[in-house]
């Protein structure tokens, strides 16, 4: 299967700070990925759809100004959770499609203090 | 809004127990998707399914998409310690941008 790679995997900051995930396709060139946030135990929560090249489609109750998403080419998109709090904190995954599959990164481990 | 129904929510079986899971919805998908995730890990992709009536086989799972296409079964038989994870299944409703609508997950434990 495809793979997609998200870095880092774990970050730790400090509250009101910023933080940047970044979110690869690594051997194909993905029109959109998408960018989720999961709690422990639960299902993933689609927070943005993001197309290269084009502003991302957040979904409802998500702050776009919070959670600013970049997708500046077909094989990396990126986002920055900025101001972070500690309600914040949570895991992220993106995914990137190929067809008509997603393919998910190993996600992110946001902890912030 | 598409809503997928999965259910059970949460399993814990013995080694060497057959179960199923389910994934029901009121809206047609073109595609269906089923997941497996690990603690800590993204979701790994097991099997997709498209065409109504579709079973597909996978060692000891078996999946099975409705002749609507709008629900899916995950079958898993003889279990294994090995098994245990978050189950999520995920329906693609044709869109230009391939959004997926996911169940809530079923949290798969087999105990040794």
């Amino acid at each position: 299967g495809a793979v997609v790679s998200q870095h880092p995997s774990r970050v730790i900051c400090k509250s009101g700070t910023s933080v940047k995930i970044e979110c690869r396709s690594l051997d194909f060139q993905a029109t959109t990925m998408f960018w989720y946030r999961q709690f422990p135990k639960q299902s993933l929560m689609l927070m943005a759809t993001s197309n290269e090249g084009s502003k991302a489609t957040y979904e409802q109750g998500v702050e776009k100004d919070k959670f600013l998403i970049n997708h500046a080419s077909l094989t990396l998109s990126t986002l920055t959770v900025t101001s972070a709090h500690p309600e914040d904190s949570s895991f992220y995954i993106c995914s990137a499609s190929s067809v008509y599959e997603q393919y998910f990164g190993p996600g992110t481990r946001l902890t912030v203090t | 809004t598409q809503l997928l129904e999965q259910s059970p929510q949460f399993l814990s079986i013995q080694e060497g127990e057959n179960l199923t899971v389910y994934c029901n919805s009121s809206s047609v998908f073109s595609s269906l998707q089923w997941y497996r995730q690990e603690p800590g890990e993204g979701p790994v992709l097991l099997v997709t399914v498209v065409t109504g009536g579709e079973v597909k086989k996978l060692k000891r799972l078996t999946f099975q998409f409705g002749d609507a296409r709008k629900d899916s079964s995950l079958h898993i038989t003889a279990a294994q310690p090995g098994d245990t994870g978050l189950y999520l299944c995920a329906g693609d409703s044709g869109g230009s941008n391939y959004k997926l609508t996911f169940g809530k997950g079923t949290l798969l434990t087999v105990n040794p």
